[in-house]
């Protein structure tokens, strides 16, 4: 019974390059969120999406920032064109389609930004 | 907007003693769930204790326990017994009871466990 998954663990990025991280949720569950904690500091919520559909994106950045959660397959958070103040540790959290449910959360993507 | 706030960047406790972490939060809402997260080294985000908000009894798990003060806003986890594993950062975090929506952390609390 995986728990949320997400890959990579680690990403690298030159400035300009896009990153692309993955994240796969728990079994049975279809909604996800993406979190980004800087560092020193709490996560902040950035986008929830269910199956092909973004619900909420208030927290995401306008520009340069995607989220996707296709029918088939992981959700994907993009950024394109990255820079320097990207560098975080990206997570994800998935839970089940009715009520208050818990979130459950994955192990999270570092990405460093050269 | 919901805040939630924890005044202690850090905290250190003695092996086998016990040590209170801090947690107030602002909301309108009279719904909604209180939770406690650990953030070992290895990152992971571990769901330690839960409250919901129409509950007066405080939660608790294990050596894990909380003093929930609705009125107040205020919401202090309490370890007990500690041990080295216990090291961590704790995170506090609030969700509106409403569908799903997402959680509001605060911006942790650094525990070292001295032996």
């Amino acid at each position: 019974n995986a728990g949320v998954m997400q890959n990579p663990r680690h990403l690298v990025r030159r400035r300009g390059q896009e990153a692309r991280l993955r994240c796969s949720p728990m079994k049975g569950h279809s909604h996800v969120y993406w979190y980004r904690q800087l560092p020193e500091e709490g996560l902040k919520f950035m986008v929830y999406l269910q199956k092909e559909n973004i619900i909420d994106e208030s927290g995401m950045p306008k520009e340069r920032f995607s989220a996707e959660f296709p029918k088939e397959g992981p959700s994907i958070l993009r950024i394109q064109q990255v820079v320097r103040g990207d560098s975080a540790a990206y997570f994800c959290a998935s839970s089940q389609m009715t009520g208050p449910q818990p979130q459950h959360f994955g192990d999270g993507t570092r990405l460093s930004i050269l | 907007a919901q805040t939630v706030t924890q005044s202690q960047p850090e905290m250190s406790v003695q092996e086998a003693e016990t040590v209170t972490l801090s947690c107030t939060y602002d909301t309108s809402e009279s719904d909604y769930y209180l939770f406690w997260y650990k953030q070992p080294p290895s990152r992971q985000m571990i769901l330690v204790i839960r409250q919901e908000a129409y509950k007066q009894q405080n939660a608790t798990e294990n050596r894990f326990s909380v003093n929930f003060q609705k009125a107040a806003k205020s919401f202090s986890l309490k370890i007990s017994d500690s041990q080295l594993g216990d090291a961590a950062m704790y995170f506090c975090a609030y969700r509106r009871n409403s569908g799903n929506t997402p959680l509001v952390f605060g911006k942790g609390t650094r525990l070292s466990v001295i032996a």
